[in-house]
Formats: C-alpha cells, sequence, structure tokens
C-alpha cells in the first residue's frame, strides 16, 4: 500500500505569492492533518481534516487555508507569502479520527521563501 | 491549553547501550494520548510507541519502552540495545481524546556512536 505523498516536494516562492500545496492519504485513510516544522517553533499543528470537513485549526493567520476533497485528498494554500513561511509543511493521515488511529506522516513540502 | 516539554535537545548513546529520554506534558484534560515519534535524517516521521493515559501498564514495542507517571506529567522513553538506525529526532507528542490534533515537544536530537 503507498504511503502518504506530498507534492511537491520543494517549493521557493517569493513574498507576496500564494502557494498549494497537496496531500494524498494512505487509500482508505480519510483523516488528514497539517503542520508546520520550523527550526525556532518546532512542530505546529495547522489544520484536521474528516470527510471533507474541517475539524480543528491551528493558530495561524487567515492566510493559511485548506480544504479537503471527496477522495480525501487534501491541499493547503498560504497567500501573501511572508518570509517566516519558510517550512517543511508536513501532511498527515489515519482511517478516521479515533486517537488510537495511527497518524502517518508524508515527506514533506519543504517551502522556501525569498 | 496543552504543553509539552523535551528538556534535552541533544543525546548520545553507544551502540548497544540504553538511553532515556525525557518528556514532560501539562493537560487539563482526563482523556488523552501520549506518542514518540522519530524523524531519520531527511526521512519521514513515524510513530515509535504510543499510551493512552488511563492506562497505567506502561507501554513497550520491541527494544523501546516507556516509562508514564501520570501524577508527574512525565512520559520518558527507554531505547534498549540502541542500534546505529536509532540516530534521529525524537518529538514527544501529546493529542486530547476525539482529536487528532498533536502537540508536539521541540525534540531532542539522539546521536547513536559505533
Amino acid at each position: 500500500k503507498a504511503g502518504v505523498t506530498q507534492t511537491p516536494r520543494y517549493l521557493i516562492k517569493t513574498r507576496g505569492q500564494q502557494v498549494t500545496l497537496s496531500c494524498s492519504p494512505i487509500s482508505g485513510h480519510r483523516s488528514v492533518s497539517w503542520y508546520q516544522q520550523t527550526p525556532g517553533q518546532g512542530l505546529q499543528f495547522l489544520f484536521e481534516y474528516f470527510s471533507e470537513t474541517q475539524r480543528n485549526k491551528g493558530n495561524f493567520p487567515g492566510r493559511f487555508s485548506g480544504r479537503q476533497f471527496s477522495n480525501s485528498r487534501s491541499e493547503m494554500n498560504v497567500s501573501t507569502l511572508e518570509l517566516g513561511d519558510s517550512a517543511l509543511y508536513l501532511c498527515a493521515s489515519s482511517l478516521s479520527v479515533s486517537p488510537t488511529d495511527t497518524q502517518y506522516f508524508g515527506p514533506g513540502t519543504r517551502l522556501t521563501v525569498l | 491549553a496543552q504543553t509539552v516539554t523535551q528538556s534535552q535537545p541533544e543525546m548520545s548513546v553507544q551502540e548497544a547501550e540504553t538511553v532515556t529520554l525525557s518528556c514532560t506534558y501539562d493537560t487539563s484534560e482526563s482523556d488523552y494520548y501520549l506518542f514518540w515519534y522519530k524523524q531519520p535524517p531527511s526521512r519521514q516521521m513515524i510513530l515509535v510507541i504510543r499510551q493512552e493515559a488511563y492506562k497505567q501498564q506502561n507501554a513497550t514495542e520491541n527494544r523501546f519502552s516507556v516509562n508514564f507517571q501520570k501524577a508527574a506529567k512525565s512520559f520518558s522513553l527507554k531505547i534498549s540495545d540502541s542500534q546505529l538506525g536509532d540516530a534521529a529526532m525524537y518529538f514527544c507528542a501529546s493529542n486530547q481524546g476525539g482529536s487528532e490534533k498533536l502537540v508536539f515537544g521541540k525534540g531532542t536530537k539522539l546521536t547513536v556512536n559505533p
């Protein structure tokens, strides 16, 4: 069974631009979560989706948004990019929203904002 | 709000020896779960071990075991018979029952010396 895939793996953008990151969960998984990883702040929760509904949102500005499609694939969008948005963005999928379900992480998308 | 603290930014261990990574957490919830995740260099994050807060028995997974002290809000990871492949960043995390949202500590970089 294929693991969690994230595209693209690397992105370079300039300040003010917007970016869309994609996450394809493991087949059969319906829950997708997103995290931002930076050296300074560590791993911070962005969003949690289940069956196309956002269940939780982290403490990020409105420039960060996301959605989930009927096939469980998820996208996140960051508008008006700032230098501080440079980070590794990780996606994780699990079967459902039970905390006993293991969350499987993707390889991440490395975003660099110049 | 939940917080997770890892007080050891870096640790090292000799191959075949035992090492313990520390983690403390704070939560007002009665239903929560605790996790240790491993993130090898340039590789995907994987779940090492999970502990349900309502279970008194410490979780074990082969060479990995935890020491869960609920009253002290402490959740340490013991790695026995350390192997070169154990070298990685280790993150302690917690979530609340019913949510996939993970709160991570800052991580401990483990080096295994041959």
